[in-house]
């Protein structure tokens, strides 16, 4: 079936840090691909997202490429800020009019980003 | 516009009662998925209805029902609760079913 598997956290980093939090994924056919991010206190909120191979998703100086020859999605920031302390989720989807739209998501990696 | 809302938000039951958890969907949205969060995993899909038909189901045993309104909102109801049942279940609505997803905060359930 799919899966996503992604790196454990807790991540700490200093803030102005470049960021990688690694994703790879196992999946039929063509999924698309996302990060969800959850700040304390909120719920998940959508990042950024890719539909096909080679794609790039951007959002908020946050960015990750869709590699099928590596199963992979990484999440990547140049320059991290306080602000960008959260947990942040890999998932994955396939759109199936028998089982619905489901997301299947990874167990989450918390980052921590200090001044 | 009004985002998803989800009542209550923290609950406590005992082992062996039902549930029932509400969701209010996005203005305009008519699709709306459940997902169960335990402590330290990722959300785990449970179902999703589209203009109130079940359009799929995740991996969970027929004591999780739910139901869709007319108005889209919706219900989660959870029947001999189990501990294992404890965690943070989120509602997301959408556009449509294959849409962008928007969840709520969620309800925090406990069983003791």
């Amino acid at each position: 079936g799919n899966s996503v598997t992604q790196m454990e956290g807790p991540v700490t980093l200093s803030e102005e840090a470049f960021l990688t939090i690694n994703c790879t994924y196992t999946a039929t056919g063509y999924p698309s691909l996302f990060w969800y991010v959850q700040y304390p206190g909120e719920g998940l909120q959508l990042l950024l997202k890719a539909t096909k191979a080679d794609d790039k998703g951007s959002n908020k100086g946050f960015e990750a490429t869709y590699r099928k020859e590596t199963t992979s999605f990484h999440l990547e920031k140049g320059s991290v800020q306080v602000s960008d302390s959260a947990v942040y989720f890999c998932a994955l989807s396939q759109e199936d009019r028998n089982s619905g739209y489901a997301l299947n998501f990874g167990k989450g990696t918390s980052l921590l980003v200090t001044p | 516009e009004t985002g998803v809302t989800q009542s209550p938000t923290h609950l406590i039951k005992t082992r062996g009662q039902q549930v029932t958890l509400r969701c209010s969907s996005q203005s305009g949205h008519n699709t709306v998925s459940w997902y169960q969060q335990a402590l330290g995993q990722g959300p785990q899909f449970i179902f999703q209805y589209y203009r109130e038909e079940e359009n799929g189901r995740g991996n969970f045993p027929p004591r999780f029902s739910g139901l869709q309104f007319p108005n889209y909102s919706s219900e989660l109801n959870v029947n001999a609760l189990e501990l294992d049942d404890s965690a943070l279940y989120l509602c997301a609505s959408s556009l449509d079913w294959t849409g962008e997803l928007f969840f709520g905060e969620g309800s925090r359930l406990t069983v003791l």
